[in-house]
């Protein structure tokens, strides 16, 4: 499968300011990446899907404007928490589509806002 | 309804044992269907994928899918302590790019 990093692997910041986390492709050329969330015993929650060189679609209930999603390449996605509070404490995941249907995770960010 | 619904467990099995773990999904039209093994802290891995109706297997992993029943199935022969974890069914609804996840099933083996 596809190889799939995230930068950081854990962080931990104050209220009120703003976390960029990076997913990489590191062996294939991504399209499309997903960024998901998930809170502590409970399942992955699609936050939105990231395209290449166009803007994300985000799902039902997400604001887009307070997670910021950058495609810029075939192998980078970035997602901004913008004003942190401590309810967007979560495990950030993305993933990539393999070329068919299957998705491949990266390893996780997990954030903590004091 | 719930788009995928499993049973969140927790399930114990004995080691050497067959772990059955069964999910179902309301879209009759989907036509992906994903089992991803996920431990505590970590993220999901991909396990198996099956698209059509039947049984598809690699090594100790047998993936069962039903579309007229609406449910898809993991069976882990000869259980091991390393297959502890927590199992996630995922689907494609008809139509769609996404994953819709289910809300796990954790897998407890028993030495």
């Amino acid at each position: 499968g596809a190889v799939v990093s995230q930068h950081p692997s854990r962080v931990i910041c104050k209220s009120g300011t703003s976390v960029k986390i990076e997913c990489r492709s590191l062996d294939f050329q991504a399209t499309t990446m997903f960024w998901y969330r998930q809170f502590p015993k409970k399942s992955l929650m699609l936050m939105a899907t990231s395209n290449e060189g166009s803007k994300a679609t985000y799902e039902q209930g997400v604001e887009k404007d307070k997670f910021l999603i950058n495609h810029a390449s075939l192998t980078l996605s970035t997602l901004t928490v913008t004003s942190a509070h401590p309810e967007d404490s979560s495990f950030y995941i993305c993933s990539i589509s393999g070329g068919t249907y299957e998705q491949y995770f990266g390893p996780g960010t997990r954030l903590t806002v004091t | 309804q719930k788009e995928v619904e499993q049973n969140s467990g927790p399930l114990s099995v004995p080691e050497g044992a067959i772990a059955s773990l069964n999910c179902t999904y309301s879209d009759r039209g989907s036509q992906s269907f994903f089992w991803y093994r996920q431990y505590s802290g970590k993220s999901p891995e991909l396990i198996m994928f099956i698209y059509s109706n039947g049984d598809k297997e690699d090594g100790r992993f047998t993936a069962q899918l039903n579309k007229a029943s609406q449910y898809v199935s993991l069976l882990i022969r000869d259980s091991q302590p390393s297959d502890s974890a927590t199992y996630l069914c995922a689907v494609i609804p008809q139509g769609a790019q996404k994953l819709v996840f289910g809300q796990g099933t954790r897998l407890t083996i028993n030495p």
